[in-house]
């Protein structure tokens, strides 16, 4: 059975604090991404990676970074955590090449910030 | 830049009974469009893919219709029962990696 771990399912965290959130895959999907899911915003892409060490800025990247490794792990740091980025957190990936295939979700992260 | 709108509130229908939810997107022609499943608290779960030659698509008591000149596309559940509610989302790859979501349609299924 396919699987998207991500390494918290609830943080609370300072304002200013650096925050890692961890996503890992384990069917060897090239593609992997990192969206936040607000209510009534739908899922908002930040950054994906279509590679190891390789990452492409989504719709909504500032004040987030990301680190890919390894293939099997693609890491979200919010570098200096603010209350807007209080959400819920969602880790996908998708095997590589054409763009009709499925994206498979971890079970997200919800985030405070205090 | 692409819009996807998905009706906002809730849909209530009655167990047995067919659930149409509507997916519309502006902007843009997608060659692929999806229908995710989300319930509370966890990651969506994908569904069904459709491609922009496919007016139609079934998977058990799914079906998902695509219309190109209209710019939407339907997702029906016939024979729904109380374990799809959910929340419903549509989503469309744009090319190369990137796939953008609706907001979602919740559905309820009273017994």
């Amino acid at each position: 059975d396919v699987k998207v771990t991500q390494s918290s399912r609830y943080l609370v965290k300072r304002t200013g604090e650096k925050v890692f959130l961890e996503c890992v895959q384990d069917m060897d999907h090239e593609n992997m991404f990192w969206y936040r899911q607000d209510p009534g915003l739908g899922l908002r892409l930040i950054y994906f990676s279509y590679d190891v060490k390789m990452k492409e800025k989504g719709d909504i990247p500032e004040g987030y970074s990301v680190s890919r490794e390894k293939k099997e792990r693609f890491s979200l740091i919010l570098e200096s955590a603010s209350t807007n980025q209080t959400s819920m957190y969602l880790c996908a990936s998708r095997v590589g090449g054409g763009a009709d295939t499925e994206a498979f979700f971890g079970q997200g992260t919800r985030l405070t910030v205090v | 830049s692409q819009k996807i709108e998905q009706n906002s509130e809730a849909l209530n229908i009655q167990e047995g009974k067919t659930a149409t939810l509507t997916c519309n997107y502006t902007n843009y022609s997608p060659a692929y469009l999806q229908w995710y499943r989300q319930d509370p608290g966890r990651g969506p779960v994908f569904l069904l893919l459709i491609r922009e030659n496919e007016k139609e698509k079934r998977k058990e008591r799914l079906k998902v219709t695509f219309d190109t000149t209209l710019k939407q596309s339907l997702f029906h559940i016939t024979a729904s029962q109380p374990a799809d509610s959910a929340t419903y989302l549509c989503a469309l790859n744009t090319g190369g990696f990137k796939t953008i979501f609706g907001a979602g349609t919740r559905l309820f299924v009273k017994a």
